[in-house]
């Protein structure tokens, strides 16, 4: 099946610092998502990617659905502490067929920052 | 955004007994749902397909007969684990797509057979 490959798994980082995480698939999506999930809680949708080659923001939160639509990133500019937490990317097929609303997850980063 | 509670939030169960969790979409309708597991320290792995009226479709090697999927109404989907074992223990977690196909999820039940 297809598999998301997300990198890096963990980062440790000063806070202030920008972060850039990255996600690959073997396969074409035809949306990409990215969610952070705090412990013992769900994920929580930041950014949605729709078109190839579309460039989103949300705050701080900068991501981008690659041309080939088999990639995706994300930036955070000025990391905070509250930052902290794991980060997943997802993609998900398009309208139609039984694979419709689907997500398949990538391993997720965990992020730590340090204040 | 969207909401999705779900219900327990956590629930400790014996070996050999059954679990129902829920799934609500509380400010819209859907007419399918996601039921996820996830291990510590890993990523979500979905389980099954939830479909209003239908039954659940569900992914290679989750067996159906284990984890029972109800879909009574548009707002809510049931997840029971029956005759739970310790590897069951996990954090469950659904998810319910908005009119613009946008996934939101619930808060996750923590599971914990003894």
């Amino acid at each position: 099946g297809q598999q998301l490959n997300q990198s890096p798994q963990s980062m440790f980082i000063q806070e202030g610092e920008d972060v850039s995480m990255n996600c690959t698939s073997s396969s074409i999506f035809n949306t990409w998502l990215w969610y952070k999930q705090d412990p013992g809680e769900g994920p929580v949708l930041l950014i949605a990617l729709y078109k190839a080659g579309e460039l989103t923001s949300n705050g701080r939160l900068t991501a981008q659905f690659g041309i080939t639509r088999k990639d995706s990133f994300l930036n955070i500019s000025a990391s905070i502490p509250s930052d902290v937490g794991i980060y997943f990317c997802a993609g998900q097929l398009g309208a139609g067929g039984t694979s419709y609303g689907k997500l398949t997850f990538g391993q997720g980063t965990i992020l730590t920052v340090h204040p | 955004g969207a909401v999705v509670s779900q219900h327990p939030s956590w629930v400790i169960c014996k070996s050999g007994t059954s679990v129902k969790i829920e799934c609500r979409s509380l400010d819209f309708q859907a007419t399918t749902m996601f039921w996820y597991r996830q291990f510590p320290k890993q990523s979500l792995m979905l389980m099954a397909t939830s479909n209003e009226g239908s039954k659940a479709t569900y992914e290679q090697g989750v067996e159906k007969d284990k984890f029972l999927i109800n879909h009574a109404s548009l707002t809510l989907s049931t997840l029971t684990v029956t005759s739970a074992h310790p590897e069951d223990s996990s954090f469950y977690i659904c998810s319910a797509p908005d009119r613009l196909n946008e996934q939101y999820f619930g808060p996750g039940t923590r599971l914990t057979v003894t």
